[in-house]
């Protein structure tokens, strides 16, 4: 079983649209929960960052933790065609020095 | 947000030479810095996690000979693909750990073209 596990997609909406990605991992000793978004051709951008449970919100975005389940979540409101990009889940522990991804959700808004 | 800068963005070699790409921490300093592969629309692939003032570590089947990895100071780590090949082309990401936070900010990525 992966440390991380992300549907690829790819995942279409139309624009305007609330879009969903998910991320379930199976390491109980995550502390750290991050989403990144990439474009093509350029580095991951950190978009959120959790620490521990909770939900996290900043402009468009929301990101949520649930540590009993093993599930995070990153959630866009009212999409736009320039958050069309690749996705990226990421947590770490709080010993340790290992980041682990996920595979990334392709993501295309349609004007 | 913190500012990760990568150097080169673009580079084309010939086959045999060496390259080398720098990362930098400009606004933090990151006792550990990683270096990833990515292959198009594939995910990134762990290289090498390197320390500042030790060896790094290297991911299995990546070759250290191959793959130089300096983390000289507490900003800066270099990797160097030596003598380079076609099979070699790809890009490559680095990225830094802020170190009492536990966040983990990215470069902007270097392709590499080896003819």
């Amino acid at each position: 079983q992966k440390e991380v596990e992300q549907d690829p997609g790819p995942l279409s909406v139309p624009e305007g649209a609330i879009v969903s990605l998910n991320c379930t991992y199976s390491n109980s000793a995550f502390q750290y929960f991050m989403w990144y978004r990439q474009y093509s051709r350029k580095g991951p951008e950190l978009l959120m960052y959790t620490y521990s449970s909770g939900n996290k919100e900043d402009g468009r975005f929301t990101a949520q933790v649930d540590k009993s389940s093993k599930y995070i979540s990153l959630f866009i409101r009212d999409s736009q065609p320039s958050d069309s990009a690749t996705y990226l889940c990421a947590m770490s522990s709080n010993t340790g020095n290992q980041f682990y991804f996920g595979t990334g959700t392709s993501l295309t808004v349609i004007p | 947000g913190a500012v990760v800068s990568q150097h080169p963005s673009w580079v084309i070699c010939k086959s045999g030479t060496s390259v080398k790409i720098e990362c930098r921490s400009l606004d933090f300093q990151a006792t550990t810095m990683f270096w990833y592969r990515q292959f198009p629309k594939q995910s990134l692939m762990l290289m090498a996690t390197s320390n500042e003032g030790s060896k790094a570590t290297y991911e299995q089947g990546v070759e250290k000979d191959k793959f130089l990895i300096n983390h000289a100071s507490l900003t800066l780590s270099t990797l160097t693909v030596t003598s380079a090949h076609p099979e070699d082309s790809s890009f490559y990401i680095c990225s830094a750990r802020q170190s009492f936070l536990g966040k983990l900010f990215f470069g902007s990525g270097t392709q590499l073209s080896v003819l």
